[in-house]
């Protein structure tokens, strides 16, 4: 099991600028997060899902938006990039059974 | 609004000593997880705490949870260098339903020989 993946692991936008963030879980977990990482701060759960077709808010949902098409993947948005945005974004997943959210590699962003 | 402090957020500790790093909520809950990271890389998985008075051991790390004091310790035990890295802390106070997160700050613990 390759567990789970982040595309890509490093962009450079412009603000203003969109792009998606790919998250993909080979494990059928059910839940899905994405949190986002910046200095001196704990993560911060921006969008999660528990299931296929279904995304809700986390604490810090605006400027981003989510889907969940597919199981195994969890897709983050930006519309329009600000320098605001610039972060390491990581996805999580966590299968029904178990307590635990496993965490991908991460993503980090710069918006110029 | 749930906030999770964690004490202290930077650690400078000798190899073969012990500390304890705290973790303290706002509102009621008996999940607690804490995870490891080290620079540049993801959260690995510690200790999930699901009950008051849990208790976890893993090598020279011992995690405990007071869910009536709202207080989860780490606890570590003769320190070594590889220990070193950025400790979270995690709640959930969704009572598991959804299962999400919030996170303290970290705690940055560095263990020099």
């Amino acid at each position: 099991n390759a567990g789970v993946t982040q595309t890509p692991k490093f962009r450079v936008l412009k603000t203003g600028q969109s792009m998606t963030l790919l998250c993909a879980q080979d494990m059928n977990h059910e839940y899905m997060y994405w949190y986002r990482q910046d200095p001196g701060m704990g993560l911060r759960l921006i969008h999660y899902s528990v299931g296929e077709g279904t995304t809700a808010k986390g604490e810090v949902p605006d400027g981003y938006n989510v889907s969940r098409l597919k199981k195994q993947n969890f897709l983050l948005g930006l519309e329009s990039a600000a320098p605001s945005q610039t972060s390491v974004y990581f996805c999580a997943s966590r299968p029904l059974a178990r307590e635990t959210q496993y965490f991908g590699p991460g993503t980090r962003l710069l918006v110029l | 609004e749930l906030k999770v402090e964690q004490n202290p957020l930077f650690l400078s500790m000798q190899e073969g000593k012990n500390y304890t790093i705290y973790c303290n909520y706002s509102t009621t809950s008996d999940r607690l997880y804490w995870y490891r990271q080290d620079p540049g890389k993801s959260l690995e998985s510690l200790f999930v705490l699901l009950s008051n008075g849990a208790v976890k051991q893993e090598g020279r790390l011992m995690a405990s949870l007071d869910t009536k004091a709202r207080l989860s310790t780490l606890h570590i035990t003769a320190a070594v260098h590889d220990l070193s890295a950025t400790y979270f802390c995690a709640v959930d106070i969704s009572g598991g339903s959804n299962y999400k997160l919030t996170f303290g700050k970290g705690t940055l613990l560095t263990v020099n020989p």
